[in-house]
């Protein structure tokens, strides 16, 4: 079945550094891709998505391009903030558009 | 502004009890889902519905029932609570588009089960 890969965390960086959190995914059709964010204490948040095969989505300094050829949606920003610090999911839709498979979360901490 | 509440926080129920955990959106959302979440699991489907009265299995339905009489309800049902049905759990509600519905989320209940 359809299913989502992303990089183990924790995942801990200085403020100002570059990230990326790697995304690969198994789907035998043509899914939509997510990143979810959760902050402390909190349900998860849309943070950007892309519905077809090199859509780039963007949102708060974080961009993800989906990559039909090496199925995957890398998760990136040029300057974290101590902001950031969450956990980020990855996420597809199955065939059904309506249900989401989540990946296992990958938990971002970032120093002052 | 989307927004989608959860009955309680934190809940500590004993085993064998029944517990409900309740969610209600404020969007007119036909789909509504039932998540749990678990550190290293991600999340995990536990049914959800795509209109009143309507209910789907996800991928982990055993020990869990659901009842969605309003459109802008959806509850939990655990009929007898075990110790591992200890977790968070998570409420979502979605419009169906046909491609990629974003689903909106609530805060989550944390579930502890003695």
């Amino acid at each position: 079945g359809d299913s989502v890969t992303q990089m183990e965390g924790p995942v801990t960086l200085s403020e100002e550094a570059f990230l990326t959190i790697n995304c690969t995914y198994t789907a035998t059709g043509y899914p939509s891709l997510f990143w979810y964010v959760q902050y402390p204490g909190e349900g998860l948040q849309l943070l950007l998505k892309a519905t077809k095969a090199d859509d780039k989505g963007s949102n708060k300094g974080f961009e993800a391009t989906y990559r039909k050829e090496t199925t995957s949606f890398h998760l990136e920003k040029g300057s974290v903030q101590v902001s950031d610090s969450a956990v980020y999911f990855c996420a597809l839709s199955d065939g059904s558009a309506s249900k989401i498979i989540f990946g296992s979360g990958t938990r971002l901490s970032i120093r002052p | 502004d989307v927004k989608v509440t959860q009955s309680s926080r934190y809940l500590v129920k004993r085993t064998g009890e029944k517990v409900f955990l309740e969610c209600v959106q404020d969007m007119d959302h036909e789909n509504m889902f039932w998540y749990r979440q678990d550190p290293g699991l991600g999340l995990r489907l536990i049914y959800f519905s795509y209109d009143v009265k309507m209910k789907e299995k996800g991928d982990i339905p055993e020990g869990y029932s659901v009842s969605r009489e309003k459109k802008e309800r959806f509850s939990l049902i655990l009929e007898s609570a075990s110790t591992s049905q200890t977790s968070m759990y998570l409420c979502a509600s979605s419009i169906p588009q046909g491609t990629g519905d974003t689903q909106y989320f609530g805060p989550g209940t944390r579930l502890t089960v003695l």
